[in-house]
């Protein structure tokens, strides 16, 4: 499975977008990326995957390099409930989780 | 999104008693489901996969006679932690995959057991 690389942390200011990378230059062809969340206590929600394309949904965007060596997850309009740890994970069949980008949204 | 339910959410044990924690997937029919396990300030560490009918398999360095699951129908996962010990005390979660239409291969989580052992 390809390793992923995030940044620890971030900071976002509520109602600005908050835009988190991921590395995966190991990616290989057939090895989707997935996003999800946990926020303190809870167990993990499923946020958004792709392949190849730009993807979107209710919650986030989703945006792969042409090379897939790296991604970017947008969220539009950060809230104070998005703070979360927030995993990127290169998918083969089961989720590998490691240690994620710690998102605090400040008012 | 598909819900999976996770029952109990809490539990405190003895020393050397048995617990089982249950996973349903309650509006979608799960051929796979996993178990997860997270101690404080850490990342969810895979457990082991279990397939509807078949044994579970495990991640390496879980033992699998101390952690049993059953996967006995679409719909239900069973995580029994045998003979437990204050070192098992850690925050269990499982996940069940989607496997049917754009919802492929998408893993939904339960909300997690607690488990606390004296």
């Amino acid at each position: 499975d390809a390793k992923t690389t995030q940044p620890t942390s971030m900071d976002c200011a509520e109602g600005r977008a908050a835009n988190l990378p991921c590395n995966h230059s190991t990616i290989s062809g057939n090895e989707y990326v997935y996003w999800y969340r946990q926020i303190h206590s809870q167990g993990p929600q499923y946020i958004i995957h792709g392949l190849k394309n730009n993807e979107t949904n209710e919650m986030a965007s989703l945006i792969i390099t042409e090379d897939r060596k790296s991604s970017t997850l947008i969220l539009p309009h950060a809230t104070l409930r998005d703070t979360a740890v927030y995993y990127c994970i290169a998918y083969t069949g089961k989720l590998i989780f490691g240690q994620g980008t710690t998102l605090q949204v400040k008012p | 999104g598909a819900v999976v339910s996770q029952h109990p959410s809490w539990v405190i044990c003895k020393s050397g008693t048995s617990v089982k924690i249950e996973c349903r997937s309650l509006d979608f029919q799960a051929t796979t489901m996993f178990w997860y396990r997270q101690f404080p300030k850490q990342s969810l560490m895979l457990m082991a996969t279990s397939n509807e009918g078949s044994k579970a398999t495990y991640e390496q360095g879980v033992e699998k006679d101390k952690f049993l699951i059953n996967h006995a129908s679409l719909t239900l996962s069973t995580l029994t932690v045998t003979s437990a010990h204050p070192e098992d005390s850690s925050f269990y979660i499982c996940s069940a995959r989607d496997g049917s239409g754009r919802g492929a291969h998408i893993q939904y989580f339960g909300a997690g057991t607690r488990l606390s052992v004296l």
